[in-house]
């Protein structure tokens, strides 16, 4: 069964310093990842993709991602954190071989200090 | 192009009655997921429907049920509500070719109270 472990339910970074949010995924087959942002009273926004291409996924805002096989992870990174990320954001994994569901995980919210 | 539409945003209910949440997806997606959010949580499956067909299903009781019409939009019913269904409700489609990603397409959600 797959499942999805965000480390700290809080981060808070000061207006320009890096970004750092960590996932830790578990799957029985190789999966697929994502990123997800929501800003207050809104719906999911996509960030980021892995489906089993590059292993260094960037994607919107200027954010990234690497898939690391032996560590089961897939931190989100950003170098330098702007005032309009702090939201809540959210790892997910599903299955790449046919599974129709999606696992999210418990959420992290960013906080940036100016 | 229109993205994920769900009705109504706000709705509130007692205890024990009976909601019907709508959702339409973007042109061309087959796929409805629907997601229970509970304040300070990810999002938690629900259900998943592709070509009118029940894929998926999370760990919910009976009381919720969904279906999918040829449109491909879709109907979130939930029975005799209790205090803890109170959530945002989301919809999500998806663009399947062939093999299912994962990738969702969100709407802003029903914010469901329940009281």
């Amino acid at each position: 069964a797959q499942s999805v472990t965000q480390l700290g339910s809080h981060v808070s970074v000061s207006e320009g310093a890096l970004v750092l949010l960590r996932c830790n995924y578990s799957s029985s087959v190789p999966p697929y990842l994502f990123w997800y942002v929501q800003y207050p009273n809104q719906g999911l926004q996509l960030l980021l993709k892995y489906t089993s291409a590059a292993t260094l996924v960037k994607g919107i805002n200027g954010f990234e991602a690497e898939f690391k096989k032996s560590e089961t992870s897939f931190h989100l990174t950003k170098p330098s954190a702007h005032m309009s990320d702090a939201a809540e954001y959210f790892c997910a994994v599903s299955e790449g071989t046919g599974g129709f569901k999606t696992i999210f995980g418990a959420g992290t919210r960013l906080f940036v200090k100016a | 192009d229109a993205g994920v539409t769900q009705s109504p945003t706000h709705l509130i209910k007692t205890r024990g009655q009976h909601v019907t949440l709508r959702c339409s997806p973007i042109s061309g997606h087959k796929s409805v997921s629907w997601y229970q959010q509970v304040l300070g949580q990810g999002p938690q499956f629900i259900f998943q429907y592709y070509e009118k067909e029940e894929r998926g299903r999370g760990n919910f009781p009976d009381r919720f049920s969904a279906r999918q019409f040829p449109n491909y939009s879709s109907e979130l019913n939930v029975n005799a509500l209790l205090l803890g269904d109170s959530a945002l409700y989301l919809c999500a489609s998806s663009p399947i070719s062939g093999r299912y990603t994962g990738e969702l397409f969100f709407g802003e959600g029903s914010r469901l109270t329940v009281l």
